[in-house]
């Protein structure tokens, strides 16, 4: 059974880069999407952006200019960089398993448990 | 962006009755080439990451009771509870992976009456 165990720091400043890695555990990158979803506390859900195994990525517009998600297949794991961070980036971030159909998106069908970064000066 | 519009905000059912969340796109996220509606639902309880319920709008996700059931085509669809448990208690959202970027509606909670 496929798991996603996430790590980060939780506390930046202002303008600070936030930085996650999500190893995933039980399954191979092969097949499927690898992304970053964010929730602001009480709010919606927000994609961030993906990877694939080969490294192609895939960013929503409205942080494209500050993102970079990364993979490292050595270790089974993906990283997400958010740059220039303010207090607006407060929320749980999320990465999720994408599954992938006729090389389309499909559903998000497994997520990590969450980390909480809370941006304040 | 294809926005996605949840209905009600909150809704509260008697336990065993049923309950219906409605989602509308601004866009139809009908694929004609195969027909398929690129829509997920997924309940996320309190504390806790969503969980994938139903995908191209209709398919139960294995392991997910059949008390729950998504319809709907093109432009609106419903996500029903068809006898409420407790255990049922939560915010649900609907998604389009019709095209990127990937949106999801503003959430529905659930609550017992």
């Amino acid at each position: 059974q496929v798991q996603l165990q996430q790590w980060g720091a939780g506390l930046l400043k202002p303008s600070e880069t936030l930085s996650l890695t999500c190893a995933v555990y039980g399954g191979s990158f092969t097949g499927y999407y690898w992304n970053y979803i964010r929730q602001p506390p009480g709010k919606g859900l927000e994609w961030i952006g993906e990877i694939d195994h080969s490294g192609s990525t895939n960013y929503n517009p409205s942080l494209k200019s500050r993102v970079t998600i990364s993979l490292d297949t050595s270790k089974n794991w993906f990283s997400l960089k958010l740059t220039s961070v303010t207090a607006t980036d407060t929320a749980v971030y999320y990465c999720v398993r994408g599954r992938k159909s006729s090389g389309r998106p499909d559903a998000f069908d497994i997520w990590g448990r969450g980390t909480m970064v809370t941006i304040s000066s | 962006d294809i926005v996605m519009t949840q209905s009600p905000d909150s809704l509260a059912v008697s336990l065993g009755e049923r309950a219906t969340i409605n989602c509308k796109s601004s866009q139809s996220i009908l694929y004609s080439s195969n027909n398929k509606n690129y829509l997920a639902w997924y309940q996320q309880k309190s504390g806790q990451p969503p969980k994938l319920l139903i995908f191209w709008a209709s398919t139960r996700e294995p392991g997910v009771p059949d008390r729950f059931s998504g319809s709907g085509s093109g432009t609106d669809f419903t996500l029903t509870i068809s006898s409420l448990q407790a255990e049922d208690v939560a915010v649900y959202y609907c998604q389009q992976y019709y095209n990127d970027p990937r949106t999801f509606g503003q959430g529905t909670k659930l609550e017992i009456k």
